[in-house]
């Protein structure tokens, strides 16, 4: 069955430092694909990446990276200097063929809190 | 463009009543979306469409239903609206149910009494 694991619940950072949020997943497949979406405070979710388990390149949009590791079925996200626009809850996400790939299923969250 | 559209924003309910929450997309997309979501769970899937005309289970389905007349919209209905349904629904969308890429609505916050 799918899994996805958000360890941390909360993060606070002081802003310009650099923060790693962690996401563990369980799948039984060899192709799935994984996720991550911004919650802000005022509630909806954003976009930010969707990446297959066939690429398993890093990859950084500004100040956002990611790193993948299929080994230790990882996907973690860190932000490189940290804004105050940065707080908001942040979900990883898995589709797999086991679930149906329309049955996403996301992990608890975690919130980060950036001070000023 | 809009992208996706939810109503009501909040809606306080008595227990027992009937109440459909709306969602329309314009992006043309041929999947939609029903989640909640709960403090502490995430965002757990109710019901999905592939494509109009279709609808599936999701996790929690139970005390809930849709329809997909249309491509456009996809009403979510709790027939007899219970406590244990306060939540925060989001309806979201994709251009293929194939492990896509979802977008998601505002949001309503439904709070039954």
């Amino acid at each position: 069955a799918q899994k996805v694991t958000q360890a941390q619940t909360e993060i606070s950072v002081v802003e310009k430092e650099d923060v790693t949020l962690d996401c563990v997943y369980e799948t039984r497949d060899t192709t799935y694909y994984l996720f991550w979406y911004k919650q802000p405070p005022s509630g909806e979710l954003v976009f930010l990446i969707r990446r297959n388990s066939f690429d398993e390149q890093n990859e950084i949009s500004g100040r956002y990276s990611w790193n993948f590791q299929k080994s230790t079925s990882s996907f973690n996200f860190t932000i490189t200097a940290s804004q105050v626009v940065d707080s908001a809850v942040y979900f990883c996400a898995l589709s797999d063929p086991s679930g149906g790939y329309q049955k996403v299923t996301f992990g608890t969250g975690t919130k980060l809190q950036v001070i000023p | 463009i809009a992208g996706i559209t939810q109503a009501p924003t909040s809606q306080i309910l008595a227990a027992g009543r009937r109440m459909t929450l709306r969602c329309t997309q314009d992006m043309r997309h041929n999947a939609m979306y029903w989640y909640r979501q709960d403090l502490g769970l995430g965002l757990r899937l109710i019901h999905y469409s592939n494509t109009a005309g279709t609808t599936g289970k999701g996790e929690v389905p139970d005390g809930y239903s849709v329809s997909r007349a249309n491509t456009d919209d996809f009403p979510l209905t709790l027939a007899s609206a219970v406590p244990s349904q306060t939540s925060v629904y989001f309806c979201a969308s994709s251009d293929t149910w194939d492990a896509d890429t979802q977008y998601f609505g505002p949001g309503t916050r439904l709070t039954v009494l």
